[in-house]
């Protein structure tokens, strides 16, 4: 079955300090893989994309194929980034394109 | 910026009742998804809906759950029964195409409560 397993239900790190958020998968063919970032209220929204190897607001992940990962990180955490973030990896299942859902990882950056 | 907007911000019901939860998506989209999210777990997809058709289910969207473009702007949500178990928040999506290039487009959410 298709699984994405975010092991950290928290992180609490300090400000200034390196952030990495985890995120396994497991999909028999090549998902895409997207994180997506809610902020204290307020609503989902796209943080980053595999496919499109960018940096958002200093975040990085980097798809590896061989552990099966994509894990979310930033050198030097801010404390706006305090929020839940959730790793979702898009898969084709029956022919029809969906986002498989992690628990999500609240991150918490204290001052 | 267009957002997806969904109302009520909140509802409140007694189990058995009908609850109808109402989405406006980004105007040039084309695909629309309801999501759940039961307190303190993770994002549950419900549905997806293409074409005034549904193009994909999970198998909590049974029965008691349908979904509707009665307009050319509203996407609802409609729970005929509701039960204990069917309160959660649920999220509204919307994007234009399907696949790794698009991005969904999220709404604030309908935070349901069944009493």
């Amino acid at each position: 079955a298709q699984r994405v397993t975010q092991p950290e239900k928290l992180l609490s790190v300090f400000k200034g300090a390196p952030v990495e958020l985890k995120c396994n998968y497991s999909y028999s063919g090549s998902p895409e893989l997207f994180w997506y970032v809610q902020y204290s209220r307020q609503r989902l929204q796209l943080l980053l994309r595999h496919i499109s190897r960018e940096s958002i607001k200093g975040f990085t992940a980097d798809l590896n194929k061989g552990e099966t990962s994509f894990h979310l990180k930033k050198p030097f955490a801010q404390e706006e980034d305090s929020a839940m973030y959730y790793c979702a990896p898009g898969v084709v299942m029956d022919s029809n394109y969906q986002l498989i859902w992690g628990a999500g990882t609240k991150l918490i950056i204290k001052p | 910026e267009p957002e997806v907007t969904q109302t009520p911000s909140h509802q409140v019901t007694q189990m058995g009742q009908e609850v109808i939860l109402r989405c406006v998506p980004i105007s040039n989209h084309l695909y629309f998804y309801w999501y759940r999210q039961i307190l303190g777990q993770k994002v549950e997809f419900l549905v997806s809906f293409y074409n005034n058709e549904i193009s994909e289910k999970s198998e909590i969207f049974d029965d008691q759950f349908s979904v509707e473009r009665p307009d050319g702007s509203n996407f609802t949500l409609k729970i005929r029964s509701t039960k204990l178990e069917d309160s959660a928040m649920y999220f509204c999506a919307s994007s234009r195409n399907v696949g790794p290039q698009e991005t969904q487009y999220f709404g604030p959410g309908t935070r349901l409560l069944v009493l």
